[in-house]
């Protein structure tokens, strides 16, 4: 069974940094793009960034982009989401997302990570 | 950029009734990139439907999706006590609102 175990989350001033990870497992993690989608309090579903499966592309919601930076390291399975400049409507659970091959559909989530952005 | 919009905010409905949920495009879309999600509170989304119409691995046949160009819809044929839940739709980067189907 594909797994996705999101980690970094936690409480942060405004304007400061985090880095979230999502471990990867029971998968060819190389062979698929992944993303990023975050939920704020109450509120709907948001797209925030992509990556595809070699790295070489990265792709970035107009909310994030300049401040957020995605990468990942298939020697560990392991895909990342470097957050710089967060402000208090970047507060939200981030979730990764294993991409349906060829499409930006995701059909495995992890449980998410909380991210808190507050004086 | 495309705007998703979902009908009706919330679907109050009793244990073996009928759900038909409606997502609207902005503007015509590709079918292969229309997708809907199950979530219930505190639990990640589930993909139920992709490419319009296709369900995803372990989706129960109750569950089933239509449409093409700018109007989709996810069909419940009979609810069951786990499938109240908020529904999402999705487009390439984009999300509809949601629609909550609550018990009545």
């Amino acid at each position: 069974e594909v797994q996705l175990l999101e980690s970094g989350g936690g409480l942060v001033q405004p304007g400061g940094s985090l880095r979230l990870s999502c471990a990867a497992s029971q998968f060819t993690f190389s062979t698929y793009a992944m993303s990023w989608v975050r939920q704020a309090p109450g509120k709907g579903l948001e797209w925030v960034s992509a990556i595809t499966g070699n790295g070489g592309s990265t792709f970035y919601a107009d909310s994030v982009k300049g401040r957020f930076t995605t990468s990942r390291d298939n020697s560990k399975n392991t895909l990342f989401l470097q957050m710089n400049g967060l402000r208090a409507e970047d507060t939200a659970v981030y979730y990764c997302a294993q991409q349906l091959s060829g499409y930006r559909i995701f059909e495995t989530w992890g449980q998410g990570t909380q991210v808190t952005v507050s004086s | 950029e495309i705007v998703l919009t979902q009908s009706p905010g919330t679907l109050s409905l009793s244990p073996g009734e009928r759900a038909t949920l409606s997502c609207r495009a902005s503007q015509s879309i590709n079918n292969n990139y229309l997708a809907w999600y199950q979530q219930k509170p505190g639990q990640p989304p589930r993909l139920l439907i992709y490419g319009a119409s296709s369900r995803a691995t372990g989706i129960p046949d109750r569950f089933s999706g239509s449409g093409s160009g700018t109007d989709f819809t996810l069909t419940i044929s009979r609810l069951e006590p786990e499938d109240f839940a908020v529904y999402y739709c999705q487009q390439y980067d984009t999300f509809g609102g949601g629609t909550k189907v609550e018990i009545k």
